[in-house]
């Protein structure tokens, strides 16, 4: 079946470095939807970004990822920490069942920055 | 903003006893999920369902029922409360019917922090 594999469940950098998340995917759909979540301490998940389009650079509150289906992966990076962006992030893919889409997680990397 | 409602937010129950968790949308999305989340286990998927009347069973449904009675509400049912069931508990809604757009983005509540002594 179709999975998705974070391969860090605790990444600890310091403020200012340059943050790489993993994700990579498997499915047997040619056109997935890739996207990541971010959940902050008390809080619940939310859309950080999302792709479905090949070698396309999406960006959001300086985070940005690119879908790459030949690999299967979509990172998520940031090129500089910042306090706040300590959070759960959890990558998340999409695909098509039926007439309907389902939804696959990751099992989470929980990201803490320190000074 | 998509809306999502859960209540109660914070919930103290019996073993044995019965927990109703409920979650309105007024996204008027078809999708809405219950999920719960656990240290060290991410997102488990609980039920589903694809619209009123419909639940499905997810990865982890023992133990639990849903219910759907309008395009707005989807309930979590414990029939029968363990302290296994000690968690929080997340309800999303999303717009995953083909050509809708949100290729299935989810929009989650606040969540309900459950504890079953």
């Amino acid at each position: 079946g179709d999975s998705v594999t974070q391969t860090e469940g605790l990444v600890t950098l310091t403020e200012g470095l340059p943050v790489m998340l993993n994700c990579t995917y498997q499915t047997i759909y040619s056109n997935p939807f890739l996207f990541w979540y971010v959940q902050h301490l008390n809080e619940s998940p939310r859309l950080l970004l999302k792709s479905f389009t090949d070698n396309k650079r999406t960006e959001h509150q300086g985070f940005h990822a690119t879908l790459h289906k030949s690999s299967s992966s979509f990172h998520l990076q940031k090129s500089s920490a910042q306090l706040s962006d300590s959070a759960l992030y959890y990558c998340a893919l999409s695909d098509r069942v039926d007439s309907n889409y389902q939804l696959i997680w990751g099992s989470g990397t929980k990201l803490i920055i320190k000074p | 903003e998509a809306a999502v409602t859960q209540s109660p937010r914070n919930k103290v129950a019996v073993t044995g006893g019965k927990v109703t968790l409920s979650c309105n949308q007024t996204n008027n999305h078809n999708n809405m999920y219950w999920y719960r989340q656990d240290t060290g286990h991410g997102l488990r998927l609980i039920h589903y369902s694809y619209g009123a009347g419909s639940t499905e069973k997810g990865d982890i449904p023992d133990g639990y029922k849903a219910s759907r009675p309008s395009q707005e509400n989807f309930s979590l049912i414990l029939e029968l409360a363990t302290p296994s069931q000690t968690s929080v508990y997340f309800c999303a809604s999303g717009d995953a019917s083909l050509g809708g757009g949100s290729q299935n983005t989810l929009y989650f509540g606040a969540g309900t922090r459950l504890s079953v002594l």
